[in-house]
């Protein structure tokens, strides 16, 4: 079936670091692919999303490139800030049939000053 | 523009007790789903209700159940608790069933805890 692997964690950075965050994916089809974000004590909120391969999806600073050929949607962000600390959750999104999200176990990013 | 809403916001249970979580979905969308996320893990996948019928479900057991109204929001709930239930549970609403597009926007998430 179709699955997400994540990059475990946690990856803990100085403040203007460069952020690589690992996702692949397992599925058939065409899926879209997402990344959300979970603060502390929150729910999650998508960062960013891409519906097809070799799309560029670009939100806040973050990037992730829709790779077929490598089954990867890697999170990039140049320079981190403090405020980038969450969790981070690579998920993929149905190429057919209802609107079910398949999520990654997450990344904790902690970001220091 | 009204966000997820759920409630509670906490909850604590002794095991074989029953619970009800409660979500309203955004203005404008007809679709609800739940997930668990267990402490440290990404959400699972637990149902989907549109229009007030079940319209998919994960690999939950049957005493998890919910139910749809009219207006859309929903209900989750969940019969003779168990210890592994403890978890966050998310709604998500959307405004559609299926399709790439559908982007499912989540609520703050209910924290069950059970003893």
């Amino acid at each position: 079936g179709n699955s997400v692997t994540q990059m475990e964690g946690p990856v803990t950075l100085s403040e203007e670091a460069f952020l690589t965050i690992n996702c692949t994916y397992t599925a058939t089809g065409y899926p879209s692919l997402f990344w959300y974000v979970q603060y502390p004590g929150e729910g999650l909120q998508l960062l960013l999303k891409a519906t097809k391969a070799d799309d560029k999806g670009s939100n806040k600073g973050f990037e992730a490139t829709y790779r077929k050929e490598t089954t990867s949607f890697h999170l990039e962000k140049g320079s981190v800030q403090v405020s980038d600390s969450a969790v981070y959750f690579c998920a993929l999104g149905p190429s057919g049939g209802y609107n079910k999200l398949i999520f990654g176990a997450g990344t904790r990013l902690a970001v220091h000053p | 523009e009204t966000g997820v809403t759920q409630s509670p916001t906490h909850l604590i249970k002794t095991r074989g007790q029953q619970v009800t979580l409660r979500c309203s979905s955004q203005s404008g969308h007809n679709t609800v789903s739940w997930y668990q996320q267990a402490l440290g893990q990404g959400p699972q996948f637990i149902f989907q209700y549109y229009r007030e019928e079940e319209n998919g479900r994960g690999n939950f057991p049957p005493r998890f159940s919910g139910l749809q109204f009219p207006n859309y929001s929903s209900e989750l709930n969940v019969n003779a608790l168990e210890l592994d239930d403890s978890a966050l549970y998310l709604c998500a609403s959307s405004a559609g069933t299926s399709g790439r597009n559908n982007e499912q926007f989540f609520g703050p998430g209910t924290r069950l805890t059970v003893l």
